[in-house]
C-alpha cells in the first residue's frame, strides 16, 4: 500500500497569514496514464470532507483561490495564502493512483 | 442538486451484521464510481470499497481490512448504493461515508455519514 505522510500534524496560524501543508507518498503517484491522482480535502469540524484540489494543482469548483496545490512524484504541498477563520479544520491528502486508495493522517489548521 | 445520503447505521454486537445505504440524487448514478470511506472516532479517513460505473459492470474493489466481510452493491432502480457488513469487529466502529468519484479520480460529493458502533 502507498503510505501518505503529512506534516505538520498541527498548524496554528494567525488570521491573514499563510499556511503550508506537506504530503509525501511512499512511492511515486504518477499513474501509467501519465496523470498524478493526488487530491486535497478539507474537513471542517462535524462535517464530511470537502474536495479542494485534484490532480495536484487543480482547484475544484467553488474553492477560493487562496488555496493552491503543487508538487510532483512523491512530494506535494497545499498552501493557503491568507488563512481565514472558515479555513479551520483538518486537511487530508489522498492518492487514487493505486489500490487501495490511501489518505494522509491529516493536518489540523487552527487559529492562534 | 447533487447529493448522497447515507442511512442504516447503529449499534451492533461484535460478530453481527449491518447494511448501510447511500441514496444518490441529482446525477446519473449509473455513470459514476461511488465509494465507501470510513472514519473511526477521532481518527483519519480510510477507504474501504468501491462500486464502479455501469460501463465497468458495477465491479467492485475492497480494502484488505474488509475484504471477505463487506460487500458493496447497487440497486440502480433505486439510485442506491449499499454496504453489507458481516462479522463486524469493534475496530469497524466509525462514521461511514459514501463519496462520488470524478473522472479525475477525486471525491467531489460526500454524504453526511452514518455512524456504526460495534460493541457488546
Amino acid at each position: 500500500d502507498i503510505v501518505m505522510t503529512q506534516t505538520p500534524l498541527s498548524s496554528p496560524v494567525t488570521l491573514g497569514q499563510p499556511a503550508s501543508i506537506s504530503c509525501r507518498s511512499s512511492q511515486s503517484l504518477v499513474h501509467s496514464d501519465g496523470n498524478t491522482y493526488l487530491s486535497w480535502l478539507q474537513q471542517r469540524p462535524g462535517q464530511p470532507p470537502r474536495l479542494l484540489i485534484y490532480k495536484i494543482s487543480n482547484r475544484f469548483s467553488g474553492v477560493p483561490d487562496r488555496f493552491s496545490g503543487s508538487g510532483a512524484g512523491t512530494d506535494f504541498t497545499l498552501k493557503i495564502s491568507r488563512v481565514e477563520a472558515e479555513d479551520v479544520g483538518v486537511y487530508y491528502c489522498m492518492q487514487a493512483t493505486q489500490y487501495p486508495l490511501t489518505f494522509g493522517g491529516g493536518t489540523k489548521v487552527e487559529i492562534k | 442538486e447533487v447529493q448522497l445520503e447515507e442511512s442504516g447505521g447503529g449499534l451492533v454486537q461484535p460478530g453481527g451484521s449491518l447494511r448501510l445505504s447511500c441514496a444518490a440524487s441529482g446525477f446519473i448514478f449509473s455513470d459514476y464510481y461511488v465509494d465507501w470511506v470510513r472514519q473511526a472516532p477521532g481518527k483519519g479517513l480510510e477507504w474501504i470499497g468501491r462500486s464502479r460505473s455501469k460501463a465497468y459492470s458495477y465491479s467492485t474493489e475492497y480494502a484488505a481490512s474488509v475484504k471477505g466481510r463487506f460487500t458493496v452493491s447497487r440497486d440502480v432502480s433505486k439510485n442506491s448504493l449499499y454496504l453489507q457488513m458481516n462479522s463486524l469487529k469493534i475496530d469497524d466502529s466509525a462514521v461511514y461515508f459514501c463519496a462520488r468519484l470524478t473522472r479525475d479520480d477525486a471525491f467531489d460529493v460526500w454524504g453526511q455519514g452514518t455512524r456504526v458502533t460495534v460493541s457488546s
